[in-house]
């Protein structure tokens, strides 16, 4: 029963550096989401997937890649962190544009 | 862009007592979602509203569709200690066939329940 899972739950880096997470959901879901959550504020919307294979951009897609190669993996890239991107991000999956089932989160600090 | 004032920013209340939270937008939505976070995890959804002037329930936590389509209401009954946390209001507009509607999340009403 582990519905949206997320890696790594922590992560430290040096701005430049790159890095993947990786969400996985279990439930066959065609929807898949990352959203980014800043101190104050709601969360915003990084990138989307409405099915395998396909992506599109979201609120705040600058600075970030994504893949959906296979239904259940959603993948977050970053090319070349900054400090702005520091933050707690979280995937999430549906049936539908309405994300229903969360993560619990990645937390990343670039110094 | 579009923006969703949640109020209160914050409240304490007691246990046992009733609580009311809002959120308003300057845009039309169709649709209002109610989401609550726990520290150290996501969002969990709560309830979603489809149509104006609709009222739905979820237990004891109890949430309206705005007939002006501007705003939504939160209300939670007898609260119990479990019941803290954030809770995040979101509205959507229009879907478009092929493409998701920006979801616009409130900034969050963190409640606190003491005993």
């Amino acid at each position: 029963n582990a519905g949206v899972t997320q890696t790594p739950k922590f992560r430290v880096l040096k701005t430049g550096q790159s890095m993947t997470l990786l969400c996985a959901q279990d439930m066959n879901h065609e929807y898949m989401y990352w959203y980014r959550q800043d101190p104050g504020m709601g969360l915003r919307l990084i990138h989307y997937s409405v099915g395998e294979g396909t992506t599109a951009k979201g609120e705040v897609p600058d600075g970030y890649n994504v893949s959906r190669l296979k239904k259940q993996n959603f993948l977050l890239g970053l090319e070349s962190a900054a400090p702005s991107q520091t933050s707690v991000y979280f995937c999430a999956s549906s049936y539908s544009y309405q994300p229903q089932h969360f993560g619990d989160g990645t937390r990343l600090s670039i110094l | 862009g579009q923006q969703l004032n949640q109020s209160p920013q914050s409240m304490f209340i007691q246990e046992g007592e009733d609580v009311s939270m809002n959120c308003t937008s300057s845009s039309i939505f169709n649709t209002w979602l109610w989401y609550k976070q726990d520290p150290g995890e996501g969002p969990v959804l709560l309830i979603a509203l489809y149509k104006a002037g609709e009222l739905t329930s979820n237990g004891r936590l109890t949430a309206q569709f705005g007939i002006t389509r501007k705003d939504s209401f939160l209300n939670i009954s007898a609260s119990i200690p479990s019941d803290v946390g954030i809770y995040f209001c979101a509205g959507q507009g229009r879907i478009n066939t092929g493409t998701a509607s920006k979801l616009t999340f409130g900034t969050g009403t963190r409640l606190q329940v003491t005993l």
